[in-house]
């Protein structure tokens, strides 16, 4: 079965750095873009950016360019997404989601359940 | 950069036909994905390409897309349906960024 398992809930404080992370099982991991989405409580879904595990090329949402890093770790099928400093507007659940096929045209096929981040000022 | 345009809410009774639509510039010239979302669960793929369905998504979900304007039909709607259904395409002028519209409630009557 295709999956994407996401790491806990976490609370942290603004200004501390946190990892969250989407470990994959089912398919190749390599073959398969990975996006992250966040949702901020009762609004709609924003993409955050994606990876290509194979390489390791990353493509961000202008929105989050320089306010988060996705990376990857093939060893063990997992997608990480990463903050330096947090803010409490980082609030928010964040889901990662793999994409079905092609970068620019594709649908998020397999989404995982979700990691709340709840950052407190 | 490309702007998605949902009705925040849409109402319908059990067993009538639901029309949740998805406005863009020219959004028939792009693929249009739909998701479904219940309260408290991960988003789910229910229509892909304008108008295939997944494998186990019921019949009842179609799309279609021309023009200004991509649609997502369901029909003999039930309880279980109620939730936010959000559209999503690739804005290719903006080195191809992925973008959602705002969402459509739906309220099963």
């Amino acid at each position: 079965e295709v999956q994407l398992l996401q790491s806990g809930a976490e609370m942290k404080k603004s200004g501390e750095s946190l990892q969250i992370s989407c470990r994959a099982s089912g398919y190749t991991f390599t073959s398969y873009w990975i996006g992250w989405v966040r949702q901020v409580p009762g609004k709609g879904l924003q993409w955050m950016g994606v990876i290509w595990p194979g390489d390791s090329n990353t493509r961000y949402s202008p929105s989050f360019q320089g306010r988060v890093t996705i990376s990857a770790d093939n060893s063990i099928s997992t997608v990480y997404l990463q903050w330096s400093s947090l803010k409490a507007s980082d609030t928010a659940m964040y889901f990662c989601s793999r994409l079905r096929g092609s970068y620019g045209s594709d649908d998020f096929d397999i989404w995982g359940q979700g990691t709340l981040v709840t950052v407190s000022s | 950069s490309y702007v998605l345009t949902q009705p925040p809410s849409v109402s319908v009774a059990p067993g009538k036909t639901a029309t949740i639509t998805c406005g863009g510039n020219n959004i028939g010239s792009k693929s249009v994905h739909w998701y479904q979302q219940k309260p408290g669960q991960a988003p789910i793929l229910v229509i892909f390409d304008d108008s295939d369905r997944p494998s186990g998504i019921p019949e009842r979900f179609s799309g279609s897309n021309s023009g200004t304007t991509a649609t997502l039909i369901i029909s003999r709607v039930e309880a279980g349906d109620e939730a936010d259904y959000y559209c999503q395409v690739w804005d290719s002028s903006s080195d191809h960024d992925v973008v959602f519209g705002g969402g459509t409630k739906v309220t099963v009557l």
